[in-house]
């Protein structure tokens, strides 16, 4: 079955300070697509990445970062200098490939506040 | 970008009260959906729908839950008698092979 685990519930930083949301998920498909949104207070998703299995390498889009480990299943991400703006909850999803569906499996998110 | 349209924004009902929830997916796509999100907690996958039908539905999307695609547009969902439970934020959604587009979502609240 399909899962995916955000361990950190909350997350409080300063202002500029690099900060990592941490994403484990599991499935038994060998293809399938991991995705991270935000969700600021005004409570709409945001898409911000999507990255499937077969592509491991690191992506770096401005402040963002994301780190796919394949062997330890998870898909990390790192927000560099954080801004008071980057408050919100994130949430880590999964999607497998192929299925009747294709429907979005959620983790709890992490709620990041950054203080200024 | 184009995008999901949800409407009402917002919606106050009276439980045991029947509520639509409408939606205007991306006009190119072909797969639809709704999810639900209770206050505080993780966004939950409710019913697929593809080819003007249900391709899956979760256990949350009992037989008080609908779906609709009257006329080609819109993307309906309807709680036929609302419970207390039913009060969540309720986003549509539409995807292409690449990423799934979600709506502003409606915030349902049962009183």
């Amino acid at each position: 079955a399909q899962k995916v685990t955000q361990a950190q519930t909350e997350i409080s930083v300063v202002e500029k300070e690099d900060v990592t949301l941490d994403c484990v998920y599991e499935t038994r498909d060998t293809t399938y697509y991991l995705f991270w949104y935000k969700q600021p207070p005004s409570g709409e998703l945001v898409f911000l990445i999507r990255r499937n299995s077969f592509d491991e390498q690191n992506e770096i889009s401005g402040r963002y970062s994301w780190n796919f480990q394949k062997s330890t299943s998870s898909f990390n991400f790192t927000i560099t200098a954080s801004q008071v703006v980057d408050s919100a909850v994130y949430f880590c999803a999964l999607r497998e490939y192929g299925g009747a569906t294709n429907k979005l499996i959620f983790g709890t998110g992490t709620l990041l506040a950054v203080q200024p | 970008e184009p995008e999901v349209t949800q409407t009402p924004s917002h919606q106050v009902t009276q439980m045991g009260q029947e509520v639509i929830l409408r939606c205007v997916p991306i006009s190119n796509h072909l797969y639809f959906y709704w999810y639900r999100q209770i206050l505080g907690q993780k966004v939950e996958f409710l019913v697929s729908f593809y080819n003007n039908e249900i391709s899956e539905k979760s256990e949350i999307f009992d037989d008080q839950f609908s779906v609709e695609r009257p006329d080609g547009s819109n993307f309906t969902l309807k709680i036929r008698s609302t419970k207390l439970e039913d009060s969540a934020m309720y986003f549509c959604a539409s995807m292409t092979p690449e990423k799934l587009f979600f709506g502003s979502g409606t915030q349902l609240s049962v009183l």
